[in-house]
């Protein structure tokens, strides 16, 4: 299970507030990605990115920013521009920043609660 | 919209019986179809993956089949035991998800001793 961690395990957040999600790999992956899981509706992607210093909006990213400006590093900041962000979410990794069709890697997690 | 829909929900079976899992999807193009196991309380894992040019996949007891005419895939996991109670989740790669992955909304399975 190593290779892909997330900090913190458990974050709380007061409403109007940003906050940072860190996730950090050190597999030489080139794709990273942030997912959002909410019980009953398994995985949604929130960003992605295929390479250094790109990045793209998967199916649910408003009010959430990321950015990509080390291989080893994603970091998904959810900010207060989200209405609903109490939930459990998931960095991932890849081997292949070109192919969709790679084996994902997930780190533990981090679950957000917002008070 | 494109998605990916799982069946069922929740699933019970007694241990040593056989447990399947489906999932359709609505992307022709689809070519890639993982599974990914999630234990209670942990990260989810690649357990077995199909792509689009076979039509049936195993791994010890874990089988994939996919019927790319019907646009569905399934799970099959024989002789099942309780460490195989977990949340499964199927995914598909979309044309309308950025060609990125597209996941089911999981199935809580429990193998009771």
């Amino acid at each position: 299970d190593g290779g892909i961690t997330q900090s913190p395990k458990y974050l709380f957040r007061k409403e109007g507030q940003n906050v940072t999600l860190s996730c950090e790999q050190n597999l030489n992956h080139d794709a990273m990605y942030w997912y959002r899981q909410d019980p009953g509706q398994g995985l949604r992607l929130i960003y992605y990115s295929q390479i250094v210093n790109d990045f793209q909006k998967g199916d649910i990213a408003e009010g959430y920013s990321v950015s990509r400006e080390k291989k080893e590093s994603f970091p998904l900041t959810v900010t207060s521009a989200q209405k609903n962000p109490t939930a459990f979410y998931l960095c991932a990794s890849s081997l292949s920043g070109t192919g969709n069709d790679n084996e994902q890697f997930f780190g533990p997690g981090t679950r957000l609660t917002v008070l | 919209g494109e998605n990916v829909e799982q069946h069922p929900s929740t699933l019970s079976v007694q241990e040593g019986d056989s447990a399947v899992i489906k999932c359709t999807y609505s992307d022709s193009a689809s070519n890639y179809f993982p599974w990914y196991k999630q234990e209670l309380g942990k990260r989810p894992q690649l357990i077995i993956d199909i792509r689009s040019n076979v039509g049936e996949k195993k791994d010890q007891r874990i089988a994939v089949t996919l019927n790319k005419t019907a646009k569905h895939f399934s799970l099959h996991i024989t002789e099942t035991q309780p460490e195989d109670s977990a949340v499964y989740f199927c995914a598909a790669i979309l044309s309308g998800s950025a060609r990125q992955l597209t996941f089911g909304s999981g199935t809580q399975l429990t193998v009771l001793p």
